[in-house]
């Protein structure tokens, strides 16, 4: 199993430009995350989904939009990157039966530069 | 709200001496709570995680994490150090049921460093 697997691993944007970063996952997890990591900060979570064509807001989501059309992707969006977006993203999925979350699969994250 | 927070940004330990890293949290139910390592330019890696049961955790490479209620705590801890554990560790807290998906929030982190 790839787990889940973000893809890219690296980009550089320039200020007012757009991109998508995928996030895929093969564990059939109903719930899927994105978070930024910045020095100093720990991990952030950014938007979350609990299902195919659900998504809902972190803690920081003004700049970022998602999408979840499959189960399997869920995608994070930057419509006018900025400076600020400079992170690294991590994707994670978790799956949730019997009344518990069992535990948190993350990706192995994309280093984003806005310059 | 939920919260998570690592006293210690920066801890330094001789190689072979034992080791306690702190999480304190913040959670309005039942916790459930991990600790994550991350080696420089990689991803993160659970090292265990608590929801009931022992209060004390065994996980991966040798930590292990004792649950104190009355405290709020989750502190991990090592018997030995050894290099190779040199890296950023997060503790993190998170819903433990379907109905509270919102994703754990995690600690800003606690920067080991192995003195040889």
């Amino acid at each position: 199993n790839a787990g889940v697997t973000q893809t890219p691993k690296f980009r550089v944007l320039k200020t007012g430009q757009s991109m998508t970063l995928l996030c895929a996952q093969d564990m059939n997890h109903e719930y899927m995350y994105w978070y930024r990591q910045d020095p100093g900060m720990g991990l952030r979570l950014i938007h979350y989904s609990v299902g195919e064509g659900t998504t809902a807001k972190g803690e920081v989501p003004d700049g970022y939009n998602v999408s979840r059309l499959k189960k399997q992707n869920f995608l994070l969006g930057l419509e006018s990157a900025a400076p600020s977006q400079t992170s690294v993203y991590f994707c994670a999925s978790s799956y949730s039966g019997s009344g518990h979350v069992r535990g948190y699969t993350f990706g192995s994250g994309t280093r984003l530069t806005v310059v | 709200a939920q919260s998570v927070t690592q006293p210690d940004i920066h801890i330094t330990v001789s190689e072979g001496a034992s080791l306690e890293l702190r999480c304190n949290y913040s959670y309005g139910a039942t916790p459930y709570l991990f600790w994550y390592v991350q080696s420089p330019g990689q991803g993160l890696q659970l090292l265990l995680k608590y929801f009931s049961g022992d209060t004390l955790v065994q996980g991966i490479k040798g930590f292990e994490a004792e649950f104190k209620r009355s405290q709020s705590s989750f502190n991990l801890r090592k018997p030995s150090v050894h290099w190779s554990d040199a890296a950023e560790y997060f503790c993190a807290v998170g819903p433990a049921t379907g109905g509270g998906a919102d994703g754990p929030t995690f600690g800003k982190g606690t920067h080991l460093i192995i003195q040889p």
